[in-house]
């Protein structure tokens, strides 16, 4: 119940078009699901985040898409650029307490020129 | 945004001997520090929790005999390997959280240290 399972694996986009990467969680005390994305051999950079409370939030290119019935949440990435190429990861915790993030698997994103 | 740095950045070492890696938040107080542990092509996985001022909170299978972590202050936290074995060589990654702000789900993530035990 504390997994949060991340799709697909990997993933290749040609520059420009729409990268989309999912994650579905069982827990419904987790209030908190960040994206966060990591070049190789760095550590990982909060890119968005958002709480059950908004179905949409948007930073720029990026958008999360939040359904709180289905438990699902994905990271849209529009106009992909190669620099965008790097592995992504969903997260999801429960505030309050000694609280931790619980990471997906991890998506490794190709965007070809 | 808040910066974690992370020292060394890479460290090479024999087996059996101990190596300490240092995690410090340059521009805030870190009420919880985080020590993550990523193999290649792998997500993170959690070694420990700690709080400034208390002893860590390991996850299961994380021998804390074996890796030592101490949390002397809100800006400092170290993660010491003790007798490293090879199969111990891995990329180390801590993260930081200032508990107390409205931000206090935000962990921001230190560069990490690649660890190679020969």
């Amino acid at each position: 119940q504390q997994q949060v399972k991340q799709s697909p694996q990997s993933l290749i986009v040609q520059k420009g078009g729409i990268s989309i990467i999912n994650c579905a969680y069982e827990n419904t005390a987790f209030d908190y699901f960040p994206w966060y994305q990591q070049f190789p051999g760095k550590g990982p950079a909060l890119l968005i985040a958002i709480r059950p409370d908004v179905s949409e939030k948007k930073e720029g290119r990026f958008t999360i898409s939040f359904n709180k019935s289905a438990k699902q949440f994905s990271l849209h990435i529009m106009d992909s650029q190669p620099g965008d190429s790097a592995t992504y990861f969903c997260a999801a915790e429960i505030s309050g307490g000694y609280n931790k993030l619980i990471f997906g698997a991890g998506t490794r994103l190709a965007v070809h020129p | 945004g808040a910066v974690v740095s992370q020292h060394p950045s890479w460290v090479i070492c024999k087996s059996g001997t101990s190596v300490k890696i240092e995690c410090r938040s340059l521009d805030f107080q870190a009420t919880t520090m985080f020590w993550y542990r990523q193999f290649p092509k792998q997500s993170l996985m959690l070694m420990a929790t700690s709080n400034e001022g208390s002893k860590a909170t390991y996850e299961q299978g994380v021998e804390k005999d074996k890796f030592l972590i101490n949390h002397a202050s809100l800006t400092l936290s170290t993660l010491t390997v003790t007798s490293a074995h090879p199969e111990d060589s891995s990329f180390y990654i801590c993260s930081a959280r200032d508990s107390r702000t409205r931000y206090m789900n935000e962990q921001f993530f230190g560069p990490g240290t690649r660890l190679t035990v020969l």
